[in-house]
């Protein structure tokens, strides 16, 4: 069964900072992988996603996230943060069974952008 | 844009009560699923369904059960509410992916059950 790790449960950082968010997975087969954001009461919505190609993903709101097979990592990025980046954000894997993508959610990092 | 709708945004219930809980998709989408998100332990998926009257279980599915007679609704059913159930319960949609591949799921804006 695949998993993933999110090791850091809370990240503040100040605007205009760079910001890293650290995602591991572990799985024995081929995973697509996924960012998602949650603001303040709202549900969830994609950043962005890796289904194959070019390991560098560029998605919304200026964020970026490198797969690197090798370390099992999907690192989520952004070089300059705004207040209003301040939400949760979850990486996600899908292991493909043919009926479906049923997604694996990490626990959550709580990103707060300060002034 | 897809829109996902969930009866209610905030739900208040006895112990013992049995409880339900819609999501609509306007989008025809084949998949739907239902989570339940809480403090330091993300989403986990309680039940999704690939098509009308099909459903298969996720990661906890004790304590419900769930329905899709329609394409667009997707019905979370606690047959019996307990203390344990209290939590936020987010519903989501996705069509099939091409070639296999899986798709993106959009999601409705969650329902905050309290169970006392």
């Amino acid at each position: 069964a695949q998993s993933v790790t999110q090791l850091d449960s809370q990240v503040p950082v100040f605007e205009e900072a760079p910001v890293e968010l650290r995602c591991n997975y572990s799985s024995s087969v081929s995973v697509y992988l996924f960012w998602y954001v949650q603001y303040p009461n709202q549900g969830l919505q994609l950043l962005l996603k890796y289904l194959s190609g070019s390991t560098l993903v560029k998605g919304i709101n200026g964020f970026e996230a490198e797969f690197n097979k090798s370390q099992t990592s999907f690192h989520l990025r952004k070089p300059s943060v705004h207040i209003s980046d301040t939400a949760e954000y979850f990486c996600a894997v899908s292991v493909s069974t043919g009926g479906g993508n049923k997604l694996t959610f990490g626990t959550g990092t709580q990103l707060k952008v300060e002034l | 844009d897809v829109k996902v709708t969930q009866s209610s945004r905030y739900l208040v219930k006895r112990t013992g009560e049995k409880v339900f809980l819609e999501c609509v998709q306007d989008m025809d989408h084949e998949n739907m699923f239902w989570y339940r998100q809480d403090p330091g332990l993300g989403l986990r998926l309680i039940y999704f369904s690939y098509d009308v009257k099909m459903k298969e279980k996720g990661d906890i599915p004790e304590g419900y059960s769930v329905s899709r007679e329609k394409k667009e609704r997707f019905s979370l059913i606690l047959e019996s509410a307990s203390t344990n159930q209290t939590s936020m319960y987010l519903c989501a949609s996705s069509p099939p992916g091409l070639a296999g591949l899986p798709n993106e799921q959009y999601f409705g804006p969650g329902t905050r059950l309290t169970v006392t």
